[in-house]
């Protein structure tokens, strides 16, 4: 199965920087790649996919980039809403594979 | 109001059965494949089972091969988990998500499930 690897594992940020995050796949897996947000007592959402195409209601300040194996989401300026966890998954290969996770928190 | 809410966890000892269910509201489901997530601190997310449209095809992340099983009910908006031979690395948050073109792209808000003696 494909390995995602997410660095850094923690993230601090101040409100309004950028955050930059990576996520590393063990081959190639085109440009399917999706991202996610996980916030305590809150559902999961799917935050922006293949390429750029965000999620119904996820704002602009959300963006990422890459292909093959190195991708990168980036938060442009960050909100109080936006100190989470994210995952980045591949939906290129079966099984579906997710990396471990990166924690924004307030720096 | 589109959601999935998720019940059934709880506590279990190893070796046991718990089935969770997951009820669907504001969209068809028999329109969507449909998917089981788990997540814990120490793993992050783990892809568990998924199931589609009309039930004929069903596949399980290795770990759960011969030991869950996902169903649904289209007419009763839900969908279900049976998990059997239950072990205390399956301790995790289990959401219930709606899987479109290979996308997670709505989920519950998860129900807790405990494997401990």
């Amino acid at each position: 199965e494909i390995v995602m690897t997410q660095s850094p594992a923690t993230l601090s940020v101040s409100p309004g920087d950028r955050a930059t995050l990576s996520c590393r796949a063990s081959q190639s897996v085109g440009v399917n790649v999706a991202w996610y947000q996980l916030r305590p007592g809150q559902a999961p959402r799917l935050l922006i996919y293949g390429a750029s195409t965000r999620a119904t209601g996820i704002p602009a300040r959300f963006s990422d980039s890459g292909s093959g194996t190195e991708f990168t989401l980036t938060i442009s300026s960050l909100q109080s809403e936006d100190f989470a966890v994210y995952y980045c998954q591949q939906y290129n290969a079966w099984p579906r594979t997710f990396g471990q996770g990166t924690k924004v928190e307030i720096k | 109001e589109v959601q999935l809410v998720e019940s059934g966890g709880g506590l279990v000892q190893p070796g046991g059965s718990l089935k969770v269910s997951c009820a669907v509201s504001g969209f068809t489901l028999n329109n969507y494949w449909m998917s089981w997530v788990r997540h814990t601190p120490r793993k992050g997310l783990e892809w568990v089972a998924n199931i589609n449209e009309d039930a004929t095809e069903r596949y399980y992340v290795d770990s759960a091969e011969g030991r869950f099983t996902i169903s649904r009910d289209n007419p009763k908006n839900s969908v279900f988990l049976q998990m059997n031979s239950l072990r205390v690395e399956d301790t995790a948050v289990y959401y219930c998500v709606r899987d479109s073109y290979n996308l997670l792209d709505l989920w519950g808000q998860g129900t807790l499930v405990t494997v401990s003696s």
